[in-house]
């Protein structure tokens, strides 16, 4: 089993739904959570980070973490032909020293 | 602002020959990462290094091998290639290690014949 698992893909979406991602993760002292973008052959940029559980919000995109339930979210609201990428979520979890551990990525579409 | 920079950006070598890639931190990162990204997979851990020391180790082939140096750049040596290791490799950075937030650079595709 993955160490992050993500809700398989591809997920497709009209421009101006919101897009939902989901992550579980298995380790329960796990930390840190993020959220990373990255398009076909580049790199991975990190969009949102949340360590607390609850929501954070960050212009049209909002992380949800729930520790107990060892699940992260992210929502991203009035989607865009642009946010088509492929999303990584990633977990720092508590034994290591920053090593991250990625899930196999959401592809996201937005179709105009 | 400044970003990762890595070097070069794309390397072509043939198997059994050897190859260096090279990562400059953001300035005032201690940490450095190394990730390894294979063809429709996720970026897999290396190693890392924080203020130059060996900070931790994962999935890196004996082959392998790296260091941060004291103006924190960190250079990556590959020997012995093999076919298996055409990937795209990373490298990130933070400022110290734990919660910290990591940025990534834009990688060297390599590419082994």
């Amino acid at each position: 089993q993955k160490e992050v698992e993500q809700n398989s893909g591809p997920l497709s979406v009209p421009e101006g739904a919101i897009a939902s991602l989901n992550c579980t993760y298995s380790d329960r002292g796990s930390q840190s959570f993020f959220w990373y973008r990255q398009y076909s052959g580049k790199s991975p940029e990190l969009i949102m980070s949340i360590y607390s559980n609850g929501d954070k919000e960050d212009g049209r995109f909002t992380a949800q973490l729930n520790k107990a339930s060892q699940y992260v979210s992210l929502l991203i609201r009035d989607s865009q032909p642009s946010d088509s990428a492929t999303y990584l979520c990633a977990v720092l979890r508590g034994s290591t020293l920053g090593r991250l551990y990625f899930g196999r990525g959401t592809q996201l579409t937005v179709w105009p | 602002a400044a970003g990762v920079i890595q070097s070069p950006r794309h390397l072509i070598k043939e198997k059994r020959e050897t190859a260096t890639l090279k990562c400059y931190p953001i300035p005032r990162h201690d940490t450095v990462y190394w990730y390894q990204q294979g063809p429709g997979q996720d970026p897999q851990f290396l190693i890392s290094f924080y203020e130059k020391m060996q900070s931790d180790k994962g999935s890196i082939p004996d082959r392998f091998s790296a260091q941060q140096f004291s103006d924190y750049h960190s250079e990556l040596n590959m020997s012995s290639l093999e076919l298996g290791d055409s990937a795209l490799y990373f490298c990130a950075s933070s400022s110290g290690t734990g919660q910290h937030e990591q940025y990534f650079g834009p990688g060297t595709r390599l590419t082994v014949t």
